[in-house]
């Protein structure tokens, strides 16, 4: 099975800050990642896709980067409908695997 | 307007069955596979099972150890998780989402997602 090993698990940050989560897999996927953010109550939401494509409606401060073994999920400017937790998902084998999660805090 | 809608989720016993159901609209369902994902409370995203658009492939969490089974009906649009021998570890938020496949095993992340089912084991 691939491990996904996402870090940090938290951080705060304040409004205007750039802020970088990683994704490692324990085996090459290729770009097989996507990038959810998560809001209490909510389902997830897909924010990137093939490790840097961009979902439609999302907004252009979120990028993805990586290939491999090693992602970066990147928001360039932290806004305050940013504060959320966020996940990376490997979708190249079966079984799928979550990373563990990383919740973004207001400092 | 696409839409998933989980139903079937509440207060069930240790040892006891559910059967959560999804519907879905505003697209081909028989296009995609399906996946059921849970989140304990408080806890990450875990993937539990998914299908493939003609029920071919299907694969669970090993964590299951038989305990569900998923299927889909594809003329009327719905997917299902058939879940025996319940547990207090299998209380979670149920979410079925789709996904593109690209081949057997590898395919696009999935785009919708359902409101999610609440599913609790306690006696």
């Amino acid at each position: 099975d691939i491990q996904m090993t996402q870090s940090p698990s938290s951080l705060s940050a304040s409004v205007g800050d750039r802020v970088t989560i990683t994704c490692r897999a324990s085996q090459d996927i290729r770009n097989d990642l996507g990038w959810y953010q998560q809001k209490p109550g909510k389902a997830p939401k897909r924010l990137i896709y093939a490790a840097s494509s961009l979902q439609s409606g999302v907004p252009s401060r979120f990028s993805g980067s990586g290939s491999r073994t090693e992602f970066t999920l990147t928001i360039s400017s932290l806004q305050p409908e940013d504060f959320a937790t966020y996940y990376c998902l490997q979708h190249n084998s079966y079984p799928r695997t979550f990373g563990q999660g990383t919740k973004v805090e207001i400092k | 307007e696409v839409q998933l809608v989980e139903s079937g989720g509440g207060l069930v016993k240790p040892g006891g069955s559910l059967r959560l159901s999804c519907a879905a609209s505003g697209f081909t369902f028989s296009n995609f596979a399906m996946h059921w994902v849970r989140q304990a409370p408080g806890k990450g995203l875990e993937w539990v099972s998914s299908i493939s658009g003609g029920s071919n492939y299907i694969y669970y969490a090993d964590s299951l150890k038989g305990r569900f089974t998923i299927s889909r009906d594809n003329a009327n649009n719905s997917l299902y998780l058939q879940m025996n021998s319940l547990r207090a570890e299998d209380t979670a938020v149920y979410y079925c989402a789709r996904e593109v496949p690209i081949t057997m095993v590898r395919g696009v992340p999935p785009d919708y997602w359902g409101q999610g089912t609440l599913v609790t084991v306690s006696s």
